[in-house]
């Protein structure tokens, strides 16, 4: 069974250009997680969805960053424009049902914004 | 509000020793969720463990067991016999149940196994 896919895995951009980062979740799970790892500030989660809608964007660090769910697959992480201090590891997750069943990761997107 | 605090920042063992990760989580709730991740260099979040708040039997997985206490609110994990593919950061993290709730992760244990 393919775990939850994530592309670029690795995205070196500018500051100021827009950055893209997509999720595939598993097939068959409801909700889906988008994190956030540095070194100074750990795994933050940014974002999550229950059957494709948002329920807690209380993470997400301004308005420069959007994601969306349009179907049961794939989930968008956008950054508008990006700053350096965007440079980071994203991670998405999904699970089954949120708060109950595990997590599944992904391997993660490696962003560094020059 | 929930809190699971890692209060071990980094262990270093030599090959072989027995090595036990500490996690206390804070939550009113009486139904919750107890999860351990493993972070190995390669960066990748493996899942290790979920225990619910009304299981409180240990549990032994070939090297790796957890000992999940509620009078302490505590669910340690211990390696037994350390290898250096055990090298890694492991989390500990708790989610109180609820279809929107969320999990909360602690700050994770950076654990180093020396040859």
């Amino acid at each position: 069974d393919a775990g939850v896919i994530q592309s670029p895995r690795h995205e070196v951009t500018e500051m100021g250009q827009e950055v893209t980062l997509r999720c595939k979740p598993i097939s068959g799970h409801n909700s889906l997680f988008w994190y956030r790892q540095t070194m100074m500030r750990g795994l933050e989660l940014l974002i999550y969805f229950n059957n494709n809608v948002p329920i807690d964007d209380s993470g997400m660090p301004e308005d420069r960053f959007s994601a969306k769910m349009p179907n049961a697959s794939f989930s968008t992480l956008k950054i508008q424009p990006s700053e350096p201090r965007d440079s980071a590891v994203y991670f998405c997750a999904s699970s089954q049902l949120a708060g109950v069943s595990e997590q599944f990761f992904g391997p993660g997107t490696r962003l560094t914004v020059l | 509000a929930q809190k699971v605090t890692q209060a071990q920042t980094e262990i270093s063992v030599v090959e072989k020793e027995d090595v036990t990760l500490d996690c206390v989580y804070e939550t009113r709730d009486t139904t919750y969720y107890l999860f351990w991740y493993k972070q190995p260099p390669s960066g990748e979040l493996v899942f290790l463990i979920r225990r619910n708040s009304f299981d409180e039997q240990n549990e032994i997985s070939g090297r790796y067991s957890w000992n999940f206490q509620k009078s302490t609110s505590s669910f340690n994990f211990t390696i037994t016999a350390s290898q250096v593919v055990d090298s890694a950061v492991y989390f500990c993290a708790l989610s109180v149940g609820g279809a929107n709730s969320k999990l909360t992760f602690g700050k994770g244990i950076t654990l180093s196994v020396r040859p």
